[in-house]
């Protein structure tokens, strides 16, 4: 089976920039899509193919995508931040996430 | 807007039987290229895809439960459903379903999410 690898935390202050990892073989090969969880509440898609947004998310989410890492990148970081991060792919017919990232905003 | 609204049961004994039943609004689960999905999450865990249904009843699940799970749809009543067998301890979360966002892909970038039902496996 295919293994996403997230840090457990990450912790940033507020308007610096965030940078979650998700490690995976040559994930770069493959599509990657990014969810965020506040707690008690329903994930939310925030970038989507790598590095597209849905409507409705701020422009500071951006994503890359590149050999054995992608990237969820959050710039000026907001106190409303502060969620669960989880990487996705599709792979042998199965969806497959991430263990997720707690973003912490100092 | 699409709508998602997950119901079902919120006490299962070991060994029955989950079915829960995913009911759309504001769209129909019969257009559009997308795999509609079950997605869980065990308390206080990450998220588990369960499995995900087409229009046209193909389905692709995960191998872990694959064994246990049953997906199908019913355009009549715009819904589509989830079945899962034996249930025990470690089937005990959130079940979402969700729809994929508008993508070539179409079965996975889950957008559009119910508000998810309490699933609790206990004797």
């Amino acid at each position: 089976s295919y293994v996403l690898t997230q840090p457990p935390s990450v912790s940033v202050a507020p308007g610096q920039t965030a940078r979650i990892p998700c490690g995976g073989n040559n994930i770069g090969g493959k599509t990657v899509h990014w969810y965020l969880q506040k707690p008690g509440q329903a994930p939310v898609l925030v970038v989507y193919d790598d590095s597209d947004r849905p409507s409705g998310i701020p422009e500071r989410f951006s994503g890359s995508n590149s050999g054995n890492t992608a990237t969820l990148t959050i710039s000026r970081v907001e106190v409303g931040d502060e969620a669960d991060y989880y990487c996705q792919v599709w792979h042998s017919s199965s969806v497959v996430f991430g263990g997720g990232t707690k973003l912490t905003v100092l | 807007q699409v709508q998602l609204q997950e119901s079902g049961p919120g006490l299962l004994k070991p060994s029955e039987t989950l079915s829960l039943t995913c009911s759309v609004s504001g769209g129909s689960v019969s257009s559009g290229d997308y795999y509609w999905g079950w997605i869980r999450q065990s308390p206080g865990k990450g998220l588990e895809w369960i499995g995900s249904i087409y229009r046209s009843g193909s389905t692709f699940s995960n191998p872990s439960v694959k064994s246990r799970v049953t997906i199908s749809i019913d355009s009549s009543n715009n819904q589509f459903s989830l079945t899962l067998t034996s249930v025990t301890a470690t089937d005990t979360g959130v079940y979402y379903c969700a729809r994929p966002a508008m993508t070539a892909a179409g079965i996975d970038a889950f957008e559009m999410w119910g508000q998810g039902t309490l699933v609790i496996v206990s004797s």
